[in-house]
């Protein structure tokens, strides 16, 4: 059975950083790409930012590029988001998504239970 | 980067059929084969139901189809039951190497 398990999400103040880890279990975690996901309070699904098999591309949504990184350590079954620069509209309950194949395809096949991360002062 | 464009919410009876729509452009929707859908009940994490325009994981029922046309994707939902009423979502990837969702329709069973 997949499982995708987040963690590193909590309060922190406009401007600061955090990063946010997803341990994988129940698949083979190198042969697929990953993403991740946010949901704001009330509102809709945002797609972050997502990495491919191999780390060899990347994407990240346009209200997001340049402050946040995403990364991934096979050998951990891990992937990992840094954020920095962070703002009040990022507040969100972030998930921890992976692909059915290993391109960056947006095909969201399994879902973490999500790590709420709060921007405020 | 804007949304891709969904209907805010649909209706339909039980035993009834509803079809869902998702707009987006050349770049995004009409572009690729690379649109999906989800389902989405609060406080549950999303479901995959559709991908790659009209594909069904395994174990997603039947009732549910996915079609595409220029720039415009479609999500039919047959034969509704009271378990369908949650939010639905499409996305689709774009020529950024990026993922669109789409704003979300919330489908009430009536």
């Amino acid at each position: 059975e997949v499982q995708l398990v987040e963690s590193g999400g909590g309060l922190v103040q406009p401007g600061g950083s955090l990063t946010l880890s997803c341990t994988a279990s129940g698949f083979i975690f190198y042969d697929y790409a990953m993403y991740w996901v946010r949901e704001a309070p009330g509102k809709g699904l945002e797609w972050v930012s997502g990495i491919t098999w191999d780390s060899g591309r990347t994407g990240y949504a346009d209200s997001v590029k340049g402050r946040f990184t995403i990364s991934r350590d096979d050998a951990q079954k891990s992937l990992y988001l840094q954020m920095s620069s962070l703002r009040p509209e990022d507040t969100a309950l972030y998930y921890c998504v992976k692909d059915i194949s290993f391109d960056l395809g947006g095909r969201l096949d399994s879902w973490g239970q999500g790590t709420l991360v709060t921007v405020s002062s | 980067q804007s949304a891709l464009t969904q209907p805010a919410s649909v209706s339909g009876s039980p035993g009834q059929s509803i079809t869902i729509s998702c707009t987006g452009t050349i770049t995004d929707v009409g572009g690729y084969i690379y649109v999906s859908w989800y389902q989405h009940h609060p406080g549950k994490a999303p479901k995959l139901i559709i991908y790659e325009v009209n594909n069904r994981p395994s174990g997603v029922s039947n009732r549910f189809s996915g079609s595409k046309s220029g720039n415009t994707a479609s999500l039919t939902i047959f034969g509704l039951q009271p378990e369908d009423e949650a939010e639905y979502y499409c996305t689709s990837y774009t020529s950024d190497s990026t993922v669109l969702f789409g704003g979300g329709t919330k489908l009430t069973v009536l």
